[in-house]
């Protein structure tokens, strides 16, 4: 069956400071993968997401990149934390057959606090 | 992506259904009606999704109007585990990125 990975659970980091938070996928294989952050209150805010190796698209512009170095990796990192990216980072995948994508799968978060 | 309304919040007894409106009015032909639940400080989870058919699985059921405009999400025998916000989500199922994009869902209080 297929899992997710994703740490560290919780993340308390300095103004300025760098961050790199990984995610990676079990059980499957060319997964779509997602970067999505909950601010306050109870929205989701799709970051990035990723079709293939190499390929990211930003939905939102940011203090924040996206990699994905291997098929089932996925990475989320800034040089310089800013106060306002604290929050709850999610990571989440969905497969793919042909054109159909099946429903997303969520990771158990990074709650990232920036002091 | 059409835009979904629900209710901010909602109570249910201990063991009794759980309704969940939805409301999707501008939805397109080739759109899902999806559901996902969180619960607090983890990561949302999958429950369903329908195109017009009612659907059901172990976790609920999906019932959706025949004019598409509006779906209800049932929990049969809601129990304290289910409290949680419920997102109702309209999207295609054709892979543009599979962007879902969440509201502010309904916060479901299951009381005992």
């Amino acid at each position: 069956s297929q899992t997710i990975h994703q740490w560290p659970a919780t993340l308390v980091q300095p103004v300025g400071s760098p961050l790199s938070l990984e995610c990676t996928v079990e059980g499957t294989s060319n997964p779509n993968l997602y970067w999505y952050r909950q601010a306050a209150g109870r929205g989701l805010q799709l970051l990035f997401y990723s079709v293939g190796i190499g390929q990211i698209s930003s939905e939102v512009p940011q203090n924040l990149s996206a990699s994905r170095p291997q098929d089932r990796q996925f990475i989320l990192s800034s040089k310089k934390l800013l106060l306002s990216d604290s929050g709850f980072y999610l990571c989440a995948w969905s497969g793919s057959e042909g054109s159909i994508t099946s429903p997303l799968h969520f990771g158990n978060g990074t709650r990232l606090t920036v002091t | 992506d059409a835009k979904t309304t629900q209710p901010p919040s909602m109570d249910c007894a201990e063991g009794r259904a759980a309704n969940l409106p939805c409301n999707h009015s501008t939805i397109s032909g080739n759109e899902y009606v999806y559901w996902y639940r969180q619960i607090h400080s983890q990561g949302p989870q999958y429950i369903i999704h329908g195109l017009k058919n009612n659907e059901t699985n172990e976790m609920a059921s999906l019932i959706i109007t025949e004019d598409r405009k509006s779906s209800t999400l049932i929990l049969p025998h809601a129990t304290l585990r289910d409290t949680a916000v419920y997102y109702c989500i309209a999207d295609t199922i054709y892979n543009q990125g599979g962007k879902l994009i969440f509201g502010q869902g309904t916060e479901l209080s299951v009381k005992p």
